[in-house]
């Protein structure tokens, strides 16, 4: 059975920095290409970012929205994929969700920037 | 970025009622669309991939059908657990765009 269960999420305070974690189960992490979707309060769904496979060179890549400011990185041993995020902004508040090449999500992780 | 507008925004319908949901892309996006649902508190679940193909243990009621830039999302008989939000997906370039959503309801 393929799982995704996110993890790190939390209250965080304008400018401060935050680490998600999706761990998977269930699949060959190694050849997956990895995506982390947010949907917002206003239920909006948009992409974030995406990671491909090592034999693709792991490459990344980022909406505009958070270029500069978030990071994904993965680790095949940990059948693991991660969101660092830096600078954070209010309208950065949302649930965060891993997804695996948009078939299979995580229940997804709550991010609050407030003051 | 391409553009996905989504219509209705809200639906109301009734149990056995034929279901249909769309979503218009700014550009020609080669049938790479997907349709999810989104029951409440849950993440969105994958019904249809790439325009028209069932996914694995989804009920055969739903259908998608499309090409270019208009795509649809048919429900034939609507049952009380289709209740939820739907959602379409245009992953033929980045940034992947979704469409703003249909709520639908039973009457």
């Amino acid at each position: 059975e393929v799982q995704l269960v996110e993890t790190g999420g939390g209250l965080v305070q304008p400018g401060k920095s935050l680490k998600l974690t999706c761990a998977t189960s269930g699949f060959t992490f190694s050849n997956a290409w990895m995506h982390w979707v947010r949907q917002s309060p206003e239920k909006q769904l948009e992409w974030v970012a995406q990671i491909k496979a090592k034999s693709n060179n792991y490459a990344t890549y980022y909406a505009e929205s958070v270029k500069g400011r978030f990071t994904i990185s993965r680790d095949d041993s940990k059948s693991s994929v991660y969101l660092q995020m830096n600078s954070l902004k209010e309208e950065d508040t949302a649930i965060y969700y891993c997804t695996r090449s948009s078939d299979y999500w995580g229940q997804g992780v709550m991010v609050t920037v407030s003051s | 970025d391409i553009q996905m507008t989504q219509s209705p925004s809200f639906l109301s319908a009734s149990v056995g009622d034929r279901v249909t949901i769309n979503c218009k892309a700014s550009q020609n996006i080669n049938k790479y669309l997907n349709w999810y649902q989104q029951k409440l508190g849950e993440a969105p679940k994958l019904l249809i991939y790439n325009t028209n193909n069932l996914q694995t243990g989804i009920p055969s009621r739903f259908s998608g059908s499309g090409s270019g830039t208009d795509y649809t999302l048919t429900i034939s008989s609507l049952q009380p657990e289709d209740v939820a939000t739907y959602f379409c997906l245009q992953h033929s370039s980045r940034p992947w765009t979704f469409g703003g959503g249909t709520k639908l309801e039973l009457k």
